[in-house]
């Protein structure tokens, strides 16, 4: 079945440092990617998101590219702020299950430091 | 900005009493789906729901799990004998019709004892 592979966390870094979390997946279908934020004590907010390969979603300086050929998707920030500290989630939507539902990778927990 | 809404944020109840989670999706939003997270572990898919059944369901959702959409702005999650390994957050999401984006609610957090 299909499913998301994500590094194992915690992740800290100081501030200001570059940020990768990496994120694979594996899907019988051709599926569209997520990446979710999740703040200390609140819900699931999208993040970005890339329907197709090679495309490239972004928001609050935040980037990941759909690599079709690697089957990857990994979450990037130039310079990261204390406020980024969250756990964040991958997550895919196989274009071929009619229910859209989301099949997650186990979240990386990102700890920045000032 | 439209958002999903959850209630209660917090329940405890004790081994094999009932429990109604309940959500407000998005108005216009036609998919509806619960997700549960157990402390430390991946969300997980529990049910989906369109057109008034549904749609799909993980091997999560056995015969103690019900969902309904009760009137036009609430959809609920049952569990009829809540169990320890019950004891979880449970999101629920709401998606338009042919997007794929879910809009996630700020989850329950459901707690057995």
């Amino acid at each position: 079945g299909d499913s998301v592979t994500q590094m194992e966390g915690p992740v800290t870094l100081s501030e200001e440092a570059f940020l990768t979390i990496n994120c694979t997946y594996t899907a019988t279908g051709y599926p569209s990617l997520f990446w979710y934020v999740q703040y200390p004590g609140e819900g699931l907010q999208l993040l970005l998101k890339a329907t197709k390969a090679d495309d490239k979603g972004s928001n609050k300086g935040f980037e990941a590219t759909y690599r079709k050929e690697t089957t990857s998707f990994h979450l990037e920030k130039g310079s990261v702020q204390v406020s980024d500290s969250a756990v964040y989630f991958c997550a895919l939507s196989d274009r071929n299950s009619g229910t859209y539902k989301y099949i997650f990778g186990t979240g990386t927990r990102l700890k920045v430091l000032a | 900005e439209p958002e999903v809404t959850q209630t209660p944020s917090h329940q405890v109840t004790q081994m094999g009493q009932e429990v109604i989670l309940r959500c407000v999706p998005i108005s216009n939003h036609l998919y509806f789906y619960w997700y549960r997270q157990i402390l430390g572990q991946k969300v997980e898919f529990l049910v989906s729901f369109y057109n008034n059944e549904i749609s799909e369901k993980s091997e999560i959702f056995d015969d103690q799990f019900s969902v309904e959409r009760p009137d036009g702005s609430n959809f609920t999650l049952k569990i009829r004998s809540t169990k320890l390994e019950d004891s979880a957050m449970y999101f629920c999401a709401s998606s338009a019709a042919g997007v794929r984006e879910q809009y996630f609610g700020p989850g329950t957090r459901l707690t057995v004892t």
